[in-house]
């Protein structure tokens, strides 16, 4: 296991439509969180998961985001109806559970038009 | 929400010590870290020091703890062109679950 993995590395879509971004976090990491970095700013942090379960949502989280984690390993993101202000790079990262280091994958950078 | 400030650039010569600032707000924060970040990439963890310690070394990386000013620093000695990058500043506020950023100081080394 080599790091958190995320797929794809990139995403053209059409405004209107549903995407989906997938994270692999490391191995054993109870933690999963999804941040979105737009150009120029931070990462802003978007929801948390503790193995399966959703604990924290931003209010950055508009009805058309939802994210699940359904064993407790990977996780998923869509998007429905996507908007040009949806456009950003979308990061996921993993921790351990006592352990608040946590490691970043390569993100998805999506590109609405 | 919490504030994360950092100054947006800085430029040094190769070889020389490059000190890169940010100052939070949360007093609660229970660790602070440093990630860098290069063009399209994702962030790197570089090192992260726990709110009751003031000092940790990591090889070329020092980390700087003032907790009465809620103020951090990054300082890498012997800078190489390869640490031009963008370096984040973040807190972990445990009761929220969640990193806060700041926007990131891009820093430039010249050879």
């Amino acid at each position: 296991d080599t790091g958190v993995s995320q797929d794809p590395r990139h995403k053209i879509t059409k405004r209107g439509q549903n995407v989906t971004f997938r994270c692999d976090p490391i191995s054993e990491h109870n933690r999963l969180y999804w941040y979105r970095q737009t150009l120029g700013q931070g990462p802003e942090f978007l929801t948390y998961f503790q193995n399966e379960a959703q604990l924290e949502k931003s209010r950055l989280l508009s009805d058309r985001f939802s994210a699940e984690r359904p064993k407790g390993s990977f996780s998923t993101l869509e998007i429905q109806r996507t908007e040009q202000g949806d456009s950003a790079m979308y990061l996921c990262a993993s921790s351990q559970q006592r352990n608040t280091e946590a490691f970043f994958g390569q993100g998805t950078r999506l590109t609405v038009v | 929400g919490e504030d994360v400030e950092q100054s947006l650039f800085l430029s040094v010569r190769e070889g020389d010590s490059s000190v890169i600032n940010c100052t939070y707000t949360d007093s609660s924060s229970t660790y602070l870290y440093w990630y860098k970040q290069e063009p399209g990439a994702g962030l790197q963890l570089l090192t992260y020091i726990f709110s009751n310690m003031d000092m940790k070394q990591d090889q070329r990386l020092t980390v700087l703890l003032n907790k009465k000013d809620k103020h951090l620093s990054l300082r890498i000695a012997d800078t190489q062109t390869g640490d031009s990058a963008i370096y984040f500043c973040a807190e972990y506020i445990g009761t929220g679950n969640q990193f806060y950023f700041g926007t990131g100081t891009s820093l430039t080394v010249i050879p």
